[in-house]
């Protein structure tokens, strides 16, 4: 049973537009999540992260922005860089648990 | 710090072969992950260690995988005997605390199971 869906194995975008990625869950238990990206031959690199008692979390060109009674959290990229083609990972903790679970993972390719 | 590193970057082995992947955490880092990634299944959790101690192998597949944190400094997982379907990228991941709030991972070992 996947808790944490990404139900977008890739994603294309034009340089300069709104990259969205999605994530949903199923686990109302969850109480963080974050964004991992990862590039070919590295491991995945954190990059963002939002607690359940917020609804938006921004850093930059990096935006999260969860909806709890949905049960989904969506990664906003603005404007999309060629060095952002990657694939990109939601996980999500649950309260009291070390683990993270994670979703399968979108692959962004950002075009020129 | 160097970061997570792991080696090797590549193993290619023959089905039935003993297969050992090594993992140095970050230095002062008391919780380390072994992850397996494969296409179909995206990044699965196998073990986790805190200080030392195993505290959750339930992703560990079967008997053929085995993991020891000897030290802070050192982690090996093992696959005997090694089978075709043990192909992925196996990652080692460290962490300051079990909650995983900021986990850094290696760049990974590619196994091939021929």
């Amino acid at each position: 049973d996947q808790q944490v869906k990404q139900n977008s194995p890739s994603l294309s975008v034009q340089e300069g537009r709104i990259s969205i990625l999605n994530c949903d869950y199923t686990n109302s238990m969850f109480d963080y999540f974050l964004w991992y990206k990862k590039y070919p031959a590295e491991g995945p690199t954190f990059l963002i992260s939002i607690s359940s008692i917020k609804d938006k979390n921004e850093d930059g060109r990096f935006t999260v922005f969860l909806n709890k009674s949905a049960k989904h959290l969506s990664l906003h990229i603005v404007p999309s860089q060629p060095g952002d083609s990657a694939v990109y990972f939601c996980a999500a903790r649950k309260d009291s648990n070390y683990q993270l679970i994670w979703g399968a993972g979108t692959k962004l390719i950002i075009k020129p | 710090d160097a970061g997570v590193i792991q080696s090797p970057r590549h193993e290619v082995t023959e089905m039935g072969q003993e297969v050992t992947l090594r993992c140095k955490p970050i230095s002062g880092h008391n919780s380390l992950f072994w992850y397996r990634q494969t296409m179909m299944r995206g990044l699965e959790l196998l073990i986790y260690f805190n200080n030392n101690v195993p505290i959750d192998d339930s992703g560990m597949p079967e008997d053929r995988f085995s993991a020891k944190m000897p030290n802070a400094s050192f982690s090996t997982l093992k696959i005997q005997p090694s089978e075709p379907r043990d192909s992925a990228v196996y990652f080692c991941a460290s962490s300051l605390t079990g909650g995983n709030e900021r986990t850094f991972f290696g760049q990974g070992t590619r196994l091939t199971v021929v």
